[in-house]
């Protein structure tokens, strides 16, 4: 079956341009991680989505960053005035629920964001 | 906030040697999980330990959660250069938090 995917898997964008990078998860997983990872250190939490509750959005560095998941499935993680800072890798996980914190993160490929 | 700490941050060793990477935090975490992710992919899952104490194989690979659920261990034995990767733990309390990870490279 598929896994998660994730689009562009490489985006070079210039300084206070506007990115979209886009996660479709694994059919029917409910809960849905963005991070972000800078030079294959460890992962930064940014977003998490649990069905329909609101999302915890506690890991956004800043308010240029936000996302959205429509209908349950895909999401959006937009980078409004990009930052040379901002470069970094974006990696989503998705879980097929949150069943006592023990449930595996499937993890996309990342999308490679380069702010020149 | 709770924070894990992943050592050492780099280990390079010929192939056949043993190893042990370690994570500690002085945060008490309910469960701990093991990933490997190599380059230009996602992590992917090795291990979930639970209890305190805990110890799981993986063919050659050993994970140990510590007895207080602060601290864990990976040892590899024999290490091949498919073990090549960055290791990441990380660990559910108030929330999933990741490790900053312990990047492996296996000389042949």
């Amino acid at each position: 079956g598929a896994g998660v995917s994730q689009s562009p898997s490489n985006k070079v964008t210039e300084k206070g341009k506007d990115v979209e990078l886009r996660c479709d998860p694994i059919s029917g997983h409910t809960a849905l991680y963005w991070y972000r990872q800078s030079l294959g250190q460890g992962l930064e939490f940014l977003i998490y989505f649990q069905g329909n509750s609101a999302p915890d959005k506690s890991g956004l560095p800043s308010d240029r960053f936000s996302a959205e998941r429509t209908g349950g499935s895909v999401s959006t993680l937009t980078i409004q005035r990009t930052q040379q800072e901002d470069s970094a890798v974006y990696l989503c996980a998705s879980i097929p629920y949150r069943r006592g914190r023990l449930s595996e993160q499937f993890f996309g490929p990342g999308t490679r964001l380069t702010v020149l | 906030t709770q924070l894990l700490e992943q050592s050492p941050q780099f280990l390079s060793i010929q192939e056949g040697e043993n190893l042990t990477v370690y994570c500690n935090s002085s945060s008490v975490f309910s469960s701990l999980q093991w990933y490997r992710q190599e380059p230009g992919e996602g992590p992917v899952l090795l291990v979930t330990v639970v209890t305190g104490g805990e110890v799981k194989k993986l063919k050659r690979l050993t994970f140990q959660f510590g007895d207080a659920r602060k601290d864990s261990s990976l040892h590899i034995t024999a290490a091949q250069p498919g073990d090549t990767g960055l290791y990441l733990c990380a660990g559910d309390g108030e929330k999933l938090t990741f490790g900053t990870g312990t990047r492996l490279t296996i000389i042949p």
